[in-house]
């Protein structure tokens, strides 16, 4: 089976300008979580799309917003974006059950300048 | 809450050391337990997970048992090789949560030949 991938695989943004990255997930899986990397704060759980619903959220502010369409695939949009939202942003995917296993995509570097 | 703490690197072996990396958790219930490895440049690789207490996750030689009673999930291996430097996370989901995963801070591994 083909892994989990994500697009781009790196990004460079303005402060203030809006982003959208995307993530399709191994295939037979319904679930789809988001994460933060940075060196500061580690990794961070975003939100989790399951048969299109959102199921979970962090704590992130509502210019983090995400969503999945009938085939799984799942995109996450950052808007007006900050200094502070350059990061790894990791996408997982699982086949749905709460606790399962995640496996991750390669994720995309986001670079806010 | 839930929250994981590992023990803090660099961790500097020669090849062929014994490795142990220390993780303890505090959580609600029973959440599953995992390890995952992430080599430079890219996501996170699944290492190995354990669902319930005395379970014992292993998978590459890496080893780690699911103890309830001292909330740990020590991850070990015999004889590490260069291949293995890398940054190891240990992380847990909470079941009440889907599959939020909430993760330690990373221990980084280095591995001299």
């Amino acid at each position: 089976k083909a892994g989990v991938t994500q697009t781009p695989r790196y990004l460079i943004k303005t402060r203030g300008q809006q982003v959208t990255l995307s993530c399709s997930p191994i295939s037979g899986h319904r679930s789809v979580s988001w994460y933060q990397q940075t060196p500061g704060q580690g990794l961070q759980f975003l939100f989790e799309y399951f048969s299109e619903t959102q199921r979970n959220k962090g704590n992130f502010p509502g210019r983090f917003s995400g969503r999945q369409f009938s085939n799984s695939r799942s995109e996450m949009n950052v808007s007006t974006l900050e200094l502070g939202d350059s990061a790894l942003y990791l996408c997982a995917s699982s086949p749905g059950l709460a606790g399962s296993e995640q496996y991750f995509g390669p994720g995309t570097r986001l670079t806010v300048t | 809450g839930n929250s994981v703490t590992q023990m803090e690197g660099p961790v500097t072996l020669s090849e062929e050391a014994f490795l142990t990396i220390n993780c303890t958790y505090t959580a609600t219930g029973y959440p599953s337990l995992f390890w995952y490895v992430q080599y430079p440049g890219e996501g996170l690789q699944l290492l190995l997970k354990a669902t319930k207490a005395d379970d014992k996750g292993s998978n590459k030689g890496f080893e780690a048992t699911y103890r309830k009673e001292t909330t740990s999930f020590h991850l070990e291996k015999g004889s590490v090789q260069v291949s293995d430097s890398a940054v190891y996370f240990c992380a847990l989901s909470p079941m009440e949560y889907g599959n939020k995963l909430v993760f330690g801070a990373g221990t980084i591994l280095r591995v001299k030949s």
